[in-house]
């Protein structure tokens, strides 16, 4: 089946700095690509639509100037937390949808936490 | 905008019953379902898919069914054992990305 992989599965960081959580689909290619960010005990919150090629779709109330999404392949996508702050800890998780296709395949997620 | 809603939020049984989850949506204009089964602190696995024109789809010990024209969805796990404990989630795709609900956790007691 179609494998998603993000890397790194989890990371620490001080308050302040910048987190990049990388999104790759390793057997398929991905036009479109999804972050999603899940609270403790919470589902999941679409925050991104990643268009390959184009500037990412944001839900509302998710600021684009502090999670920065590149899509600049059919297989990857970068989510960037920028001045990450403890408010910003999650786990946070892609998806990627097979060109032509509905399904969604989910990455493993990322957990943050910032200190 | 579609909303998803899990009921109950948590469920505990002993180990061999049948049990039965629920799954309801607000918007019947929907492609598919999906039900999603999340271990603690992990990522999601997909467990069933039903396209908007099907009924019911089995794997194993799982059976779902969609009544679309209700909005509901229902998650029927057979002989439950303790490795099914864990948090399954009912997400909707229609013309927006797939909206989840927020789980039903589920534990199953040796």
């Amino acid at each position: 089946g179609a494998v998603v992989s993000q890397h790194p599965s989890w990371v620490i960081c001080k308050s302040g700095t910048s987190v990049k959580i990388e999104c790759r689909s390793l057997d398929f290619q991905a036009t479109t690509m999804f972050w999603y960010r899940q609270f403790p005990k919470q589902s999941l919150m679409l925050m991104a639509t990643s268009n390959e090629g184009s500037k990412a779709t944001y839900e509302q109330g998710v600021e684009k100037d502090k999670f920065l999404i590149n899509h600049a392949s059919l297989t990857l996508s970068t989510l960037t937390v920028t001045s990450a702050h403890p408010e910003d800890s999650s786990f946070y998780i892609c998806s990627a949808r097979d060109t032509g296709k509905e399904t969604q395949y989910f990455g493993p997620g990322t957990r943050l936490l910032v200190l | 905008k579609q909303e998803v809603t899990q009921i109950p939020a948590a469920l505990s049984v002993p180990e061999g019953e049948n049990l039965v989850l629920n799954c309801s949506f607000t918007d019947s204009a929907i492609y598919n379902l999906q039900w999603f089964r999340q271990d603690p602190g992990k990522g999601l696995t997909s467990l069933l898919l039903i396209q908007s024109s099907q009924r019911e789809q089995t794997s194993g010990r799982l059976n779902a069914s969609l009544d679309k024209s209700s909005g509901r969805s229902t998650l029927y796990i057979a002989a439950s054992q303790p490795g099914d404990s864990a948090t399954y989630l009912c997400a909707v795709s229609g013309n927006t990305p797939l909206v989840f609900g927020k789980g039903t956790r589920l534990s199953v007691i040796a």
